[in-house]
């Protein structure tokens, strides 16, 4: 595609629910990445696929994060058990390929009530 | 650990002034990235800059690989231009690490 689609844009959920984001990133990108984003802060690196391999999940806040990249292609970020301190903007990136320039998503925006 | 800080945190301008933002970075990079982020939260790809210097209109960006540093250059500032710029880092591993951005507001 032209450029890294990320969908829902918005998203509301009740505290306790599972959600899922997801991420088409641009076609022929073999590096992944999924940033969290809070209010007023920069981005915070969450997890990085290269292919379908997930090579660093150093920055997913704890075990209710899971992200996968089944086909190297499409990326979905799970997040179960939702809690108030999640509600952020949850921001998608691809590169080439390693060490070269990445785009990043429109994001999208989760808030939990 | 790793460390990515901007100058100014925050900056105010009247449109057609000139502005230098600074990106300092604690170690070596692999590359350098500057972003504008919109009122509606896009992260916009203004440089990918390791080093050397580069110009794309009124924006131009320098990078000081040895002397870990980074500047971006806004020349004859625009209400468009306003926003949060942010740098990010690579060292490394092929993460980015964002910088605590600069606040820009630019007022006719």
């Amino acid at each position: 595609g032209a450029g890294v689609s990320q969908s829902p844009r918005y998203k509301v959920a009740k505290r306790g629910q599972d959600v899922a984001l997801r991420c088409d990133p641009i076609s022929g990108h073999v590096s992944l990445f999924w940033y969290q984003q809070a209010l007023g802060q920069g981005p915070e690196f969450l997890t990085y696929f290269q292919n379908e391999a997930q090579l660093d999940k150093s920055g997913l806040p704890s075990d209710r994060f899971f992200a996968e990249r089944p086909e190297g292609s499409v990326s979905t970020l799970k997040i179960q058990r939702t809690q108030q301190e999640d509600s952020a903007v949850y921001l998608c990136a691809s590169s080439y390929g390693p060490n070269t320039e990445a785009f990043f998503g429109q994001g999208t925006r989760l808030t939990v009530v | 650990g790793i460390q990515v800080e901007q100058s100014p945190p925050d900056l105010i301008l009247q449109e057609g002034a000139n502005s230098t933002l600074r990106c300092n970075f604690s170690d070596s990079v692999n590359n350098l990235q500057w972003f504008h982020q919109n009122p509606w939260g896009q992260l916009i790809n203004l440089f990918y800059i390791p080093s050397g210097t580069k110009q794309n209109g009124r924006l131009s960006a320098t990078t000081v690989a040895t002397e870990r540093y980074s500047l971006l250059y806004i020349s004859s500032s625009q209400t468009t231009d306003s926003g949060v710029y942010f740098c990010a880092a690579r060292y490394n591993t092929d993460k980015l690490i964002f910088g605590t951005g600069t606040r820009l507001q630019v007022f006719p």
